[in-house]
């Protein structure tokens, strides 16, 4: 079975940068797999912030990037902002279907 | 625009069926660039892909391998909308399901948008 397993959680400092990532059990990701990343804040659903890698959705703040790292997919916030505390999810392609990662809790500290 | 409202009810029985129903407006259930998902959250197994549908001149279903003995997702082209059936459900089964389109054109694959989200509890 195929795992995508992201860092549990990470904590920055505000106007910090930090990056989340996303492995593949089946080795490295590649743009292939047309790594997407969610954002989830508490009693709501996911929000969509990248598609296919690094393309961004029109209401993606620009302080949101997203790569390939290291044979992962990356997340890399610049300048985080307090409001950014929150949960990602990441989710990748496996050729018919999506498999998520665990997500990475962020906090903002 | 594209939105998707789902509808359901919240409480299932042991062994019974889940059904859940995603409407589709802005878009068509039979796009030949689109496919539509439902996708379950729980704290114990997280955010789950259960499956899709699609239209490519013939219809077409892909599901997780860890409910495709028991899932039916289902067009249905007069409503443009789509279902969940999940069968012989188990208080495991508990999650707020949602309903998803992902969308490929040009090498690119987006997920979204989102359904609201239903809390769906077996239970007896």
């Amino acid at each position: 079975q195929t795992v995508v397993t992201q860092e549990p959680s990470l904590t920055v400092s505000p106007g910090g940068t930090v990056t989340l990532t996303c492995a593949s059990s089946t080795g490295a990701v590649t743009s292939s797999f047309y790594p997407n990343w969610f954002q989830q804040i508490p009693g709501q659903a996911p929000r969509a912030l990248i598609y296919s890698t690094s393309k961004k959705h029109s209401w993606t703040p620009a302080r949101f990037s997203g790569s390939l790292l290291g044979g992962k997919a990356a997340l890399t916030l610049s300048g985080v902002q307090p409001e950014d505390e929150a949960e990602y999810y990441c989710l990748l392609y496996y050729g018919g279907a999506w498999v998520f990662g665990g997500g990475t809790k962020l906090t903002v500290l | 625009q594209v939105q998707l409202q789902q509808s359901g009810p919240g409480l299932v029985k042991p062994s019974q069926t889940l059904s859940l129903t995603c409407a589709i407006s802005g878009d068509s259930v039979s796009s030949n660039s689109a496919a539509w998902n439902w996708i379950r959250q729980s704290p114990s197994r997280g955010l789950e892909w259960l499956g899709r549908t699609y239209y490519r001149s013939k219809w077409y279903n892909e599901y997780a391998v860890s409910v495709k003995s028991r899932i039916t997702i289902n067009p249905d082209t007069s409503k443009n909308q789509f279902s969940l059936q999940l069968n012989s459900v188990t208080p495991e089964d508990t999650a707020v399901y949602y309903c998803a389109r992902d969308f490929y054109t040009s090498g690119w694959y987006s997920v979204d948008p989102w359904g609201q989200g239903t809390l769906v509890t077996v239970s007896s």
